[in-house]
């Protein structure tokens, strides 16, 4: 089955402890990307990535580190969480970039304390 | 930033009703414009990938039309049902990332 899979689902953790979250698709897509959702202000991009070893920032990179060292892999890093890293995340990868929908992951809701 | 805008923010509709929302966006350096349904707790799911001016596409009892030289999109459901009930995002790549810039969606709820 075609999916985008986020781990963890849920995370409650504390300020300034590192954490990852894994995203994984089995769709062999070039394009991958990092969003946060917050409340009235819609799904926002953190970083993207057009292949291995290419990534850039998005809209609201800071407080966030990606790499994409395999095709299938894009790990979002959170070094220092801070609360105001408090949301809900979402992985997504798509074959074309916007020439094609985008699959999402389940999401992972995340509260820094 | 791509500045990516809908309307109305939420909406309430009776079991039945035709409804409608828009979503604007900068004409200049467009390839695409994306719709995608989100229901609470589940992840977004593409409804429709739109290229052309004046493309139309439907999927059951919703609809989408493009105009791409004034920036806008209409999403079109037609006989409401409680299950329609969910949030409508649309999004336009950007020309750099070619990633989905998200508009705020349209949240729809369908009373039985």
């Amino acid at each position: 089955e075609a999916q985008v899979t986020q781990n963890p689902r849920y995370l409650i953790t504390v300020t300034g402890k590192k954490l990852t979250v894994t995203c994984s698709q089995n769709m062999n897509h070039e394009y991958m990307s990092w969003y946060r959702q917050d409340p009235g202000l819609g799904l926002r991009q953190i970083y993207y990535s057009m292949n291995v070893e290419v990534t850039d920032k998005g809209d609201v990179p800071e407080g966030y580190k990606v790499s994409r060292k395999e095709k299938r892999n894009f790990p979002l890093i959170l070094e220092s969480p801070s609360p105001n890293q408090t949301s809900l995340y979402f992985c997504a990868s798509s074959s074309t970039g916007g020439w094609t929908e985008a699959f999402f992951g389940q999401g992972t809701r995340l509260t820094v304390v | 930033i791509l500045n990516v805008e809908q309307s109305p923010q939420s909406l309430h509709v009776q079991e039945g009703d035709s409804t409608n929302f828009t979503c604007s966006f900068p004409s200049s350096n467009f390839y695409a414009l994306h719709w995608y349904r989100w229901e609470t707790a589940k992840s977004p799911e593409a409804l429709f990938v739109m290229t052309l001016n004046g493309d139309e596409k439907k999927k059951g009892r919703i609809s989408a039309t493009l105009n791409t030289k004034e920036g806008y999109s209409y999403l079109y459901i037609k006989g409401s049902q409680p299950e329609d009930s969910a949030t409508y995002l649309c999004a336009r790549p950007s020309g750099g990332s070619y990633i989905p810039t998200f508009g705020r969606g349209t949240s729809l709820i369908v009373h039985p």
